[in-house]
């Protein structure tokens, strides 16, 4: 499948910063990014997603951004909280449908 | 609770045994996917079932096979267990074939071969 990769493993944030939270992907024919949130024990929930002519979307508190140049997404986070604690996987879906997840950074808040 | 059923939650088993991992869609939902997670890895695509019929396929050894019935629940049949295949097995569900977003995951099954 597509190489879908993540900068950082763990990301440590006092409560209250901003997260950022990196990813890159390979397929440049790509036509959804999607960020999820899974939380200890549970499944992947959906964060946000966007469509690859589009540089940025925002959501409550997310914001992702796409640079389709370099090929690399981006998932902020405003105003960290505790529950924000969880590992963030980006995935790419293909023209077929198929998803690649990431292998996942791990948000850990401090309060 | 995204609506998507799995069972069971816990399985520990021998190798060279062979399981079967169920699966409930969210209510209307007609495509499943299967997703196998192992430790510090991310998910990988296993298959995916549209409707009753086999739509997409990843990364899913010949020893695994999965089905979905007229009722639209699936289930995913791992035989002849190796230690590798200890992970977590994850369902996810969505409406038509995809769109973005619209994909509903379990709480997994977590196998482990001993």
């Amino acid at each position: 499948g597509e190489s879908v990769g993540l900068h950082l493993p763990t990301l440590s944030v006092q409560e209250g910063d901003n997260s950022i939270i990196n990813c890159a992907y390979s397929n440049s024919a790509s036509d959804y990014f999607i960020w999820y949130k899974q939380e200890s024990g549970k499944g992947p929930q959906f964060i946000i997603d966007i469509r690859s002519n589009m540089d940025k979307r925002q959501g409550q508190r997310v914001t992702v951004l796409l640079n389709k140049t370099v090929k690399h997404l981006s998932l902020q986070i405003a105003a960290t909280q505790p529950g924000d604690s969880a590992v963030y996987f980006c995935a790419e879906v293909d023209n077929f449908n198929k998803f690649y997840f990431g292998s996942g950074t791990k948000l850990n808040v401090k309060p | 609770d995204s609506g998507v059923t799995q069972t069971p939650k816990h399985l520990i088993t021998a190798t060279g045994q062979r399981v079967t991992l169920r699966c409930s869609p969210r209510s209307g939902d007609l495509s499943v996917y299967w997703y196998q997670q192992s430790l510090d890895q991310g998910l990988q695509f296993l298959i995916q079932y549209y409707n009753g019929e086999e739509r997409a396929k990843g990364n899913i050894l010949e020893r695994f096979s999965a089905q979905q019935f007229p009722d639209l629940h699936s289930e995913l049949n791992l035989s002849s267990l190796e230690l590798g295949d200890s992970a977590l097995y994850f369902c996810a569900s969505s409406k038509g074939l995809l769109g973005p977003g619209e994909l509903f995951f379990g709480e997994g099954s977590r196998l482990t071969v001993l």
